[in-house]
C-alpha cells in the first residue's frame, strides 16, 4: 500500500505570493491532518480534515486554509506569505478519526518564503 | 489540553537498552498514550501507544505507571538507526476531532 504523498517537495516563494500544497492520504483513510514545523516552534498542529470537512483547527491565521476532496486527497493554502511561514509542512492520514488511531505521515513540502 | 514532559535530550550506546521517560500528570481518564518519532530528514512516524496496562510491540515497550501520570518508552536495543527525536503525546478519548500535542519530544543520541 502507498503511503502518504506530498507535493510538491520543496517549493521557493516570494513575500506576499500564496502557496498551494497538496496531500494524498493512504489509499482508504479519511482523516487529514497538517502540520507546520520550524526549528523554533517545532511542530505545530494546523487543522484536520474528516470526510471533507473540518473538524479541527490549530491556532494559526486565517491566512492558512484547506478543503478536503470527496476523494480524501488535502490541500492546504497560504495567502500572502510571510518569510516567517518558512517551514516544513507535513500532512499525516489516518484510518477514521479516533484517539486510538495510527497517524501516518509524509515526507513533508519544504517552503522556503524569500 | 493535558501537557508532557521530557527531556529534551538523552544518550545512549548501541546495543544497550533506552528508557525513555515522559510525565504527565495532569492526564485524564480518557487520555491515552502516544509515542512518535521523527528520524532526521523524516515525518514523523508511530512508535506506539497506550491506554493503561504496559504494551509491547516489535518496536519498542511501553511501561505506563499505575497512577497514570508518567511513562516510559523502552528501546530493548538501541541500534544507530533508532536516533531520533521522540515524541509523548497524549490523545483524547473521544471520536471528536483531535489532534497531536507533539511538544518538544527527546533527542536521543546512539553512539556505537
Amino acid at each position: 500500500k502507498a503511503g502518504v504523498t506530498q507535493t510538491p517537495r520543496y517549493l521557493i516563494k516570494t513575500r506576499g505570493q500564496q502557496v498551494t500544497l497538496s496531500c494524498s492520504p493512504i489509499s482508504g483513510h479519511r482523516s487529514v491532518s497538517w502540520y507546520q514545523q520550524t526549528p523554533g516552534q517545532g511542530l505545530q498542529f494546523l487543522f484536520e480534515y474528516f470526510s471533507e470537512t473540518q473538524r479541527n483547527k490549530g491556532n494559526f491565521p486565517g491566512r492558512f486554509s484547506g478543503r478536503q476532496f470527496s476523494n480524501s486527497r488535502s490541500e492546504m493554502n497560504v495567502s500572502t506569505l510571510e518569510l516567517g511561514d518558512s517551514a516544513l509542512y507535513l500532512c499525516a492520514s489516518s484510518l477514521i478519526q479516533h484517539s486510538t488511531d495510527t497517524q501516518y505521515f509524509g515526507p513533508g513540502t519544504r517552503l522556503t518564503v524569500l | 489540553d493535558a501537557k508532557t514532559t521530557q527531556p529534551n535530550s538523552m544518550e545512549s550506546n548501541e546495543e544497550e537498552p533506552v528508557h525513555l521517560p515522559c510525565n504527565h500528570s495532569t492526564i485524564s481518564g480518557t487520555d491515552y498514550i502516544h509515542w512518535y518519532r521523527q528520524l532526521p530528514s523524516q515525518g514523523p512516524e508511530y512508535v506506539i501507544h497506550g491506554l493503561t496496562s504496559n504494551v509491547n510491540n516489535r518496536m519498542a515497550s511501553l511501561a505506563i505507571a499505575e497512577d497514570r501520570k508518567s511513562s516510559t518508552l523502552i528501546l530493548h536495543r538501541a541500534t544507530l538507526r533508532d536516533a531520533a527525536v521522540y515524541y509523548c503525546i497524549l490523545m483524547l478519548g473521544s471520536n471528536s476531532g483531535y489532534a497531536l500535542n507533539f511538544g518538544k519530544g527527546t533527542s536521543l543520541l546512539v553512539t556505537p
